[in-house]
Parts: structure tokens; sequence; C-alpha cells
């Protein structure tokens, strides 16, 4: 089983809509959880950590679920700009286990 | 500021041939890591560097892989008698490794796009 799994998708939302989607995480003692963002034949880049209680950052909401182990990313009135691979990543001391991404596609 | 770079961002090579993989981390950042992403993977863990010393090179896939870290700064990374499967993107990262792991952000370079015939 890989410690991260997330769906692959691809969402494809119109400008505008709410997208929200999950993983799942096998390590009950991780310790640290985030969304990156990759772009197309980029690097990720920290879009956001996950705590416990939940965290917003502008039209990004996610949820940590330590208890069902599992993560949720939700945007809000999304933007073209928003179209990429969410990657989930779950941190056990130093070490980042990456999920292989959600592809979101936001159409105008 | 500069972030982290890596050279070359692309090398295509033939299979036997040894390979080598350089990382300038942020500096000041006295983590690195090493990361291997294949085409439709996640990211997968390498190695991790503290300073000059390697705690972690559990990621590692097979002993034809190695890296090191001089000067607390530029990582190389080596991978000798290339095969196809090591076809990939490997990916470095550089965090600060300062107060608690929730905290600490590691920053990712561009990779090295790795094509093995």
């Amino acid at each position: 089983r890989k410690e991260v799994e997330q769906d692959p998708g691809p969402f494809n939302v119109p400008e505008g809509a709410t997208v929200a989607f999950n993983c799942t995480y096998s390590n009950s003692a991780s310790q640290s959880f985030f969304w990156y963002r990759q772009d197309c034949r980029k690097e990720p880049k920290l879009l956001m950590s996950v705590y416990s209680s939940g965290n917003e950052d502008g039209r990004f909401t996610a949820q940590l679920n330590r208890a069902s182990q599992y993560i949720s990313l939700l945007i809000r009135d999304s933007k073209l700009s928003d179209s990429a691979t969410y990657l989930c990543v779950v941190n056990s001391n130093y070490k980042l286990s990456f999920g292989a991404g959600t592809t979101v596609t936001v159409r105008a | 500021g500069a972030g982290v770079s890596q050279s070359p961002s692309n090398k295509v090579t033939e299979k036997g041939k040894d390979v080598e993989l350089r990382c300038d981390p942020i500096s000041g950042h006295t983590a690195l890591y090493w990361y291997r992403q294949s085409l439709g993977q996640g990211l997968e863990f390498l190695i991790y560097f503290q300073g000059n010393s390697a705690p972690d090179k559990s990621g590692l896939p097979s002993d034809r892989f190695s890296a090191e870290r001089t000067g607390g700064s530029v990582s190389t990374l080596t991978i000798q008698r290339t095969q196809q499967e090591d076809s990939a993107v490997y990916l470095c990262a550089s965090s600060l490794a300062v107060g608690s792991w929730e905290e600490d952000e590691q920053f990712f370079g561009p990779g090295t796009r790795l094509t093995v015939l």
C-alpha cells in the first residue's frame, strides 16, 4: 500500500466553481501535512500547511482528519490559474511522502 | 533571492554510463534532500543530508546510487552504470531545518530530467 494515496482526477471545472478532493495516508505517526502545487514540468511549490483544526488561505481550505487519516483541499471560486496538479504531502520527521497528485483543470 | 538550482537541466545518456547531478541549495539551508519523480508517479525520497552527513540513505534504489555533500552546501548525486529504469526527473530540495519539522518548508529546485537510452 502506498504511503499517500490520491484520486488522480482529472477534475475539469468551469471558472468560479468549487472543487474538492482528498488524500489518505497510511502512517498514523505522521506529524505534519501539506498541500503542494506542481505546474506542468515545474518543481513542486508549497501551497499550504494543513493543521488539525482546519485552515484557510484565501480561496483554499484544507482539513485534516487524523482519526480517519485523510486530508482534504477545497478550492472556491476557481480561477484559470488554479489549473495544476495538487500534491498531498505527509511529513514524518524530515521525510516527506508525496501522493501522485490530483490534476485540476479550470476552463473558461 | 536565489532559490535552489540544479544542473544540468536535462541529461541524455546511454545505458551503462555514469552520470553526476548537481544541486546548489539556498544559502544557509542546512538540510538537503534528493527525490526522484517518474512519469505519472509521486515524488520518491532518495536521501537526506543534515550538513555534510547523510543520516538517512534508505531511499537510494540500489548501490549504483550515491550522493555526497561538501562544505554543507553543494551536493552531487551519482548514478553508476545507468539503466533505463533510472530515467526520471531528479529533484533536490533544501530547508533551514531549525525549529520543528512541522514548520520546516522544503524548497525545490527545477530538477534534472534524466533520460537513459
